[in-house]
């Protein structure tokens, strides 16, 4: 079944605290983006990339670090986080980086910084 | 400036209701794709429909329509006889294709469609 998997799924930690919340996908897209979900605010983009090795920041890369080393994965790294990086994250992948075409997504991480 | 604008936060309407979802959009390109997205109450992301700038064509899925008028910059979704479980916050969105990086979500609007 094509999907972007997420994990994990909810996760509540402690400031500071490093953290990964992985996402891969099993469709060989080129394009994947890490979204932060926050009420009133919509979806933001935080990093994308658009192939192996290439990443970029989006609109709210700050905290945040991200590695393509394998065209199906593409980790989301909170080295050091705060209570304002609560929020419900997203990842998405996209067959190509014309933009023509949707994202799917994956299921979403609730993550909670106390 | 990309910008998408979907003025209404929340609306609520009574079941078999028809509702329209607005959705206005900024771009300086010519070439570009509109979204829309549902994300029912489960949480997940579902794609329902994309548009690009060149099919002015309006589009009906069942009970769904888009109406995308490039004069106005606007792709307005509706549903006809609104159902329960259409209750969600729908998303519309804008690429351009000259920026293969930006992909702009409106802030969303919550739809509650009552019984």
């Amino acid at each position: 079944e094509a999907q972007v998997t997420q994990n994990p799924r909810y996760l509540i930690t402690v400031t500071g605290k490093k953290l990964t919340v992985t996402c891969s996908q099993n469709m060989n897209h080129e394009y994947m983006s890490w979204y932060r979900q926050d009420p009133g605010l919509g979806l933001r983009q935080i990093y994308y990339s658009m192939n192996v090795e290439v990443t970029d920041k989006g609109d709210v890369p700050e905290g945040y670090k991200v590695s393509r080393k394998e065209k199906r994965n593409f980790p989301l790294i909170l080295e050091s986080p705060s209570p304002n990086q609560t929020s419900l994250y997203f990842c998405a992948s996209s067959l190509s980086t014309s933009g023509k075409h949707e994202q799917f997504f994956g299921p979403g991480t609730r993550l909670t910084v106390l | 400036a990309q910008k998408v604008t979907q003025a209404q936060t929340e609306i609520s309407v009574v079941e078999k209701e028809d509702v329209t979802l607005d959705c206005v959009y900024e771009t300086r390109d010519t070439t570009y794709y509109l979204f829309w997205y549902k994300q029912p109450p489960s949480g997940e992301l579902v794609f329902l429909i994309r548009r690009n700038s060149f099919d002015e064509q309006n589009e009906i899925s069942g009970r769904y329509s888009w109406n995308f008028q490039k004069s106005t910059s606007s792709f307005n979704f509706t549903i006809t006889a609104s159902q329960v479980v259409d209750s969600a916050v729908y998303f519309c969105a804008l690429s351009e294709a000259g920026r293969d990086d930006k992909i702009i979500f409106g802030k969303g609007t919550r739809l509650h469609i009552l019984p």
